[in-house]
């Protein structure tokens, strides 16, 4: 696609939920990123893809956030037994290579509110 | 951690001055950019300095970078009520993630 597709848009769950995000990279691109933004704060690394490199899964914040990379393409995170501070707005980003050489691109976020 | 810094927090100015942001970063970096975000949604890539550069233009926007004080600027001219949103700066010190500072807001007052 033209740029990064990321889905729900919006999510609200009850706690203790499992929930999944979706991130449609841009297609060739070889590196993607998962963070997350609390409200009125910057962004926190959650994981990195980068082609068929084991991920760099050094920001999950728990047991409970997992994430995969089909493909080498399409990305789903995966929060189990969702917590209320859990709530925010996760980024997905995608580059052409990985060292962020060139920039990246984001996705519009999905928005989780875990009530 | 964070690893970029921004300063200030919040910048509130009239329109047609210029804003000025500033980063400040702690380790040794391979490149240092700065992103744009409207409403709390998906980021803008605006500009890429390499740590071999010192300044670097695009459009209204000069970004300079002092790798001697771990440090970086943002200057917009001539501001427009459009760029009203946070700017972070982001810093590529490794070969993998680059890791994002907690953001300026600025205002443009019409």
């Amino acid at each position: 696609g033209a740029g990064v597709s990321q889905s729900p848009s919006n999510k609200v769950t009850e706690k203790g939920k499992d929930v999944e995000l979706r991130c449609d990279p841009i297609s060739g691109h070889t590196a993607l990123y998962w963070y997350r933004q609390s409200l009125g704060q910057g962004l926190e690394f959650l994981i990195y893809f980068q082609g068929n490199s084991a991920p760099d899964k050094s920001g999950l914040p728990s047991d409970r956030f997992s994430a995969e990379r089909t493909g080498g393409s399409v990305s789903t995170l995966t929060i189990q037994r969702t917590q209320q501070e859990d709530s925010a707005v996760y980024l997905c980003a995608s580059s052409p290579h990985g060292q962020g050489r060139n920039g990246y691109t984001f996705g519009s976020g999905t928005r989780l509110t875990v009530v | 951690s964070q690893q970029g810094e921004e300063d200030p927090q919040a910048l509130s100015i009239q329109e047609g001055e210029n804003a000025t942001m500033n980063c400040s970063y702690k380790t040794s970096i391979n490149n240092l950019q700065w992103y744009r975000q409207n409403s709390g949604r998906g980021l803008v890539h605006l500009i890429l300095i390499r740590s071999n550069e010192r300044e670097k233009h695009s459009g209204r926007l000069r970004v300079t970078l002092d790798t001697s004080k771990k440090s970086s600027s943002l200057l917009i001219t001539a501001s427009r009520a459009a760029d009203t949103a946070s700017y972070f700066c982001a810093t590529d010190s490794s070969a993998s993630k680059i890791i994002f500072g907690s953001g300026t807001r600025l205002s443009i007052r019409p």
